[in-house]
This record gives structure tokens, sequence and C-alpha cells, in this order.
């Protein structure tokens, strides 16, 4: 079964720093990849995602991930933080089934 | 367009007691589902339809119930709460077919049983 991983359930970035957020996959065959962000009391919105057109994509508020295949990765990053990504991000792989696995999410706080 | 929309947004039930929670949307999607999220747990799939008419379990369906008799809309019942079952629920619907997995949520409802 599909399995995705975060690492770290937590991570404090200073603002105008690289913001890195881990994500791997358990998959045999490349799933189509997904991150979303959940800012405080709302739902998921769809930040970016990969479905093999492009192993690096851009997404929406200047984040990007890249696919490594070698690496079952698809980490995301924006290279200066600002206070408004303060929220709880997570990463999806979709497969077989017409569903989505999630993991275990991480909350981003920036600090000024 | 409102995108997927959930009621009621906030309940408190006591344990043994029932509720239906409403989910819609008026993108014309095809699919629908309802996650349950707990800190750390990232969200689960509890049941959900590829079609009107249609109902599926997903990863912890126990307890839960779900119809989709309209479209639009998908309905998560709960026959008789638990304080397990205290959780964020949230809705999502998708296109189905070339973006199957891309999916819009709804807000959200935090249900609390106590």
């Amino acid at each position: 079964a599909q399995s995705v991983t975060q690492l770290g359930s937590h991570v404090s970035v200073s603002e105008g720093a690289l913001v890195l957020l881990r994500c791997n996959y358990s998959s045999s065959v490349p799933p189509y990849l997904f991150w979303y962000v959940q800012y405080p009391n709302q739902g998921l919105q769809l930040l970016l995602k990969y479905t093999s057109a492009a192993t690096l994509v851009k997404g929406i508020n200047g984040f990007e991930a890249e696919f490594k295949k070698s690496e079952t990765s698809f980490h995301l990053t924006k290279p200066s933080a600002h206070m408004s990504d303060a929220a709880e991000y997570f990463c999806a792989a979709g497969a077989a089934g017409n569903k989505l696995t999630f993991g275990g999410g991480t909350r981003v706080l920036v600090k000024p | 367009n409102a995108g997927v929309t959930q009621t009621p947004k906030f309940r408190v039930l006591k344990t043994g007691q029932s509720m239906t929670l409403l989910c819609a949307q008026d993108m014309n999607h095809e699919y629908m589902y309802w996650y349950r999220q707990d800190p750390g747990m990232g969200l689960r799939l509890i049941h959900y339809s590829v079609g009107e008419g249609t109902t599926a379990k997903g990863e912890v369906p126990d307890g839960y119930n779900v119809s989709r008799l309209k479209k639009q809309n998908f309905l998560l019942g709960l026959e008789s709460a638990a304080p397990s079952q205290t959780s964020v629920y949230f809705c999502a619907s998708s296109y189905g077919a070339v973006s199957i997995y891309e999916q819009y949520f709804g807000p959200g409802t935090r249900l609390t049983v106590t």
C-alpha cells in the first residue's frame, strides 16, 4: 500500500530564510504527488502537483517541489519565507483506486 | 461559485447520540470524499463516492455511514457517537478522469464527542 512520510512535524524558520519541507513516498510506480497547505481553521488548498510532465513543479505563493524518483522524494521549498507562510503543509500521493494518501503534516512557524 | 461547503461548522455530541454532516459541491464533480483529521496523523479517508448512488469504504470506515443520493451532496452519518470520533471532518471533491486526484476541500466540521 502507498505510504507518505513527512520528516519533521514542526519546522521553524526566520522570515526571509529558505523553507524546506521533506516528503518521501513508497511506491514501485511513481504516483501523482501533491502538496497542500492548511491555514488555521481552514480547509486544505492545493499548492502544487506532480503528474509526470516535469520533475520541477512550480506552485502558488513562490513554492516549488522537485520529484526525485531515485530518492522517492518530493520535497517542497520556498527561497524566502514570509510571515504569511505560517501554516500546516501536507504531502499526498495518489495511486490506483481514486484515493489520496496523506503524510502526517508539517507545521511551519515563521519568526520575524 | 461556493466550491465545497460543509454543514455544520461545529458540533458537540454526547456519547451515543447520532448526527449527520452535510457536504455540498457546486462544481459538478463526480468524486466526493470524507476525511477525518487528527493531530500528527494527517487526513485519513473514511468513505468516498465515485458517482451519484455509489459509496465505498476508505481507510477508517467503522462507525460511519454515507449516502450520495444526489451528485452534489455527500452525507456522513454517525449512528452512535463515541469519544474516539472527536475530530475535524473534511469533505472533498474531484472531477475524476484526467484530474482524478486533484481534490478540492471544504472548510471542515469540528466535532467533539463527550
